[in-house]
């Protein structure tokens, strides 16, 4: 069955450190995997898109890897700031179905002053 | 997160009413979808149209019944109701060519809450 598990659920980190969050997933074949950020009450926007033959893509202070092998990425966060407090969802997509997304439960963060 | 915007931003409505959600995307995009996104679990995929063509129904119980009147709108109609259908509604839009990646751009959802 396809999933993509997130860990932690939760996190809470003082403004100017950084995180990392994890991301396993079971989706085979795989296409690529996105990882979005969603603020309380508002739509996931995209931060990353990665196929399967980069290991790493940075967006800003945003750093995401791919591990293809052992199907798992993570996110790393750099100097967090307040506004970085959301959700952050690994979504994976198959080959089979390009449209049909397969989401994690998302990662909240909380980053406090 | 103008590229694809929904209509209301909240609802509160009882088990017999009959209400509409809509969406509308200004990208250009081919294909719409809905998601349920309900506390602490994935966001479950709804309907899926493309080119106007409903493609995926995603075993949704027939009180929510989707319309797609052209590739830019959206709606998403609902009638009697349970509380459990209680949850953040997103619609998305996407271009479906392989360049894009299939990237799905989010509107910014409706609360709804049915009493």
């Amino acid at each position: 069955k396809n999933q993509v598990e997130q860990s932690p659920q939760s996190l809470i980190i003082l403004e100017g450190k950084n995180c990392t969050l994890q991301c396993n997933y079971t989706v085979s074949p795989f296409s690529n995997l996105r990882w979005y950020k969603q603020d309380t009450g508002r739509g996931p926007v995209s931060l990353t898109i990665m196929t399967f033959s980069e290991n790493t893509k940075s967006n800003g202070r945003y750093t995401a890897t791919l591990d293809a092998d052992t199907k798992q990425s993570s996110l790393h966060i750099t100097a967090s700031q307040l506004s970085d407090s959301a959700s952050y969802i690994c979504v994976v997509s198959d080959l089979d179905s390009s449209y049909k997304l397969i989401f994690g439960s998302g990662t909240r963060l909380l980053v406090r002053p | 997160e103008t590229g694809v915007t929904q209509t209301p931003r909240h609802l509160v409505m009882g088990m017999t009413n009959k209400k509409s959600l809509k969406c509308e995307q200004h990208l250009g995009h081919n294909a719409m979808y809905w998601y349920k996104q309900s506390a602490k679990k994935p966001l479950e995929l709804m309907f899926v149209y493309n080119f106007k063509e409903q493609t995926e129904n995603n075993s949704v119980p027939s009180r929510f019944s989707p319309e797609c009147p052209n590739s830019s709108h959206l709606f998403l109609h609902l009638h009697t109701l349970q509380p459990e259908d209680s949850a953040l509604y997103l619609c998305a839009s996407s271009q479906e060519d392989r360049k894009s990646n299939y990237e799905q751009y989010f509107g910014p959802g409706t609360r709804l809450t049915v009493t």
